[in-house]
């Protein structure tokens, strides 16, 4: 079993609709757990990090968290086509080493 | 703040050169990552310091591998000889303890 398991997609959704990006992890030790955003041919950048289970929002991002379960997800609402990337999963290890998926394709569509 | 700050973007080198990649951290970061993504594993660490010291190299994936931290501002990552397969994208990302990563913009290696 991968440390880290993402749907490496393509998702596709229309402009305005939710998008749902899920994640599963092998490590029950880990305690954090980020998401990146990372577009075509750039680095990987910070859009949300879950300490605590249950959800966490921030604007139109809401990371949810079930650390019995080992499931982690992000739901995007109103997507825009400036969503369109590959969103990487990491949860945290010792030393604060994240260890990332292989990441899903988002695609927003007009 | 200037972000970590990688050396050069792009580095095309024939199979058997050395390569050495260079990363600047966040002032004041004292943890040190360097990951290697391909399309088809992804984003994989290969070693991270704290403190300028090497913490855990298990994820380099070979003897031709190494990397260094001299003192708290700079690291570099070499391969010696390169081969094809280390074609890739490079980055180094810099934290403080309990804190995100902080990625630089990347060097995409490319070894004909």
């Amino acid at each position: 079993q991968k440390e880290v398991e993402q749907n490496s997609g393509p998702l596709s959704v229309p402009e305005g609709a939710i998008a749902s990006l899920n994640c599963t992890y092998s490590d029950r030790g880990s305690q954090s757990f980020f998401w990146y955003r990372q577009y075509s041919g750039k680095s990987p950048e910070l859009i949300m990090f879950i300490y605590s289970n249950g959800d966490k929002e921030d604007g139109r991002f809401t990371a949810q968290l079930n650390k019995a379960s080992q499931y982690v997800s992000l739901l995007i609402r109103d997507s825009q086509p400036s969503d369109s990337a590959t969103y990487l999963c990491a949860p945290e290890g010792e030393g604060n080493k994240l260890t990332f998926g292989t990441g899903t394709q988002l695609k927003v569509e007009l | 703040d200037a972000g970590v700050i990688q050396s050069p973007r792009h580095e095309v080198t024939e199979m058997g050169q050395e390569v050495t990649l260079r990363c600047k951290p966040i002032s004041g970061h004292d943890y040190l990552f360097w990951y290697r993504q391909t399309m088809m594993r992804g984003l994989e660490l290969l070693i991270y310091f704290n403190n300028n010291v090497p913490i855990d190299d298990s994820g380099m994936p070979e003897d031709r591998f190494s990397a260094k931290m001299p003192n708290a501002s700079f690291s570099t990552l070499k391969i010696q000889p390169s081969e094809p397969r280390d074609s890739a994208v490079y980055f180094c990302a810099s934290s403080l303890k309990n804190s995100p990563l902080h990625f630089g913009n990347g060097t995409r290696l490319t070894v004909t």
